[in-house]
């Protein structure tokens, strides 16, 4: 089955780590995302990236980093200065960016700091 | 700043009852529109989708939605809606080359 996988589901961290999030896509999309959903909040846009070896920051980029070397992952981490980390995490992926092209989501991973 | 509002955080119908949650855009030049949904437990899934040609759309489960361009909207309808509807609808709008920016949401509680 074709699709995208974010692992692990739940993950819990102390504060002062920094954690990477995994996301996989075997769609042999081009576009890959990753959003924050918080209550009330919507999905808000961290990096995504058009190609492999190339990201562009989002609206709330500050505290977390991404990197591209293969098609098929889009891992992200967060680091210990992202002030508010604990929040629900999805990654997309799309055959290229923009236009008419629908967005994939995986299931998320849930991220919570203590 | 380029956004997307969604007018309403919570709707309560009851079933049968009709839908429309509101979606205004402030982004300039073409764009192409979204409605995700989110169910209980289960991924973000597209519902309807435009961006050109006849601006009343149609999408999955008797969604339909209706661009109007001189009030930058594309608000989501359903004539009916069941129980199996209550979810979380997103509305997002993107520009060539660029990612989609979402609303907040409307959460939909359906009463049988």
């Amino acid at each position: 089955d074709g699709g995208i996988t974010q692992s692990p589901k739940y993950l819990f961290r102390k504060e002062g780590q920094n954690v990477t999030l995994s996301c996989e896509q075997n769609l042999n999309h081009d576009a890959m995302y990753w959003y924050r959903q918080d209550p009330g909040q919507g999905l808000r846009l961290i990096y995504y990236s058009q190609i492999v070896n190339d990201f562009q920051k989002g609206d709330i980029a500050e505290g977390y980093s991404v990197s591209r070397e293969k098609k098929e992952s889009f891992p992200l981490t967060v680091t210990s200065a992202q002030k508010n980390p604990t929040a629900f995490y999805l990654c997309a992926s799309s055959s290229q960016s923009g236009g008419t092209y629908e967005q994939y989501f995986g299931p998320g991973t849930r991220l919570t700091v203590t | 700043a380029q956004s997307v509002s969604q007018h309403n955080h919570h709707v309560i119908l009851s079933e049968a009852a009709s839908l429309e949650l509101g979606c205004n855009y402030s982004y300039g030049g073409t764009v192409n529109l979204f409605w995700y949904v989110q169910y209980p437990g289960q991924h973000l899934q597209l519902l309807l989708k435009y961006f050109s040609g006849d601006p009343l759309v149609k999408g999955i489960k008797g969604f339909e939605a209706e661009f109007i361009k001189s009030k930058f909207s594309f608000n989501l309808r359903k004539p009916s809606v069941q129980w199996s509807d209550t979810a979380e609808y997103f509305c997002a709008v993107n520009q060539a080359g660029t990612a989609l920016i979402f609303g907040k949401g409307t959460t939909l509680s359906v009463s049988s």
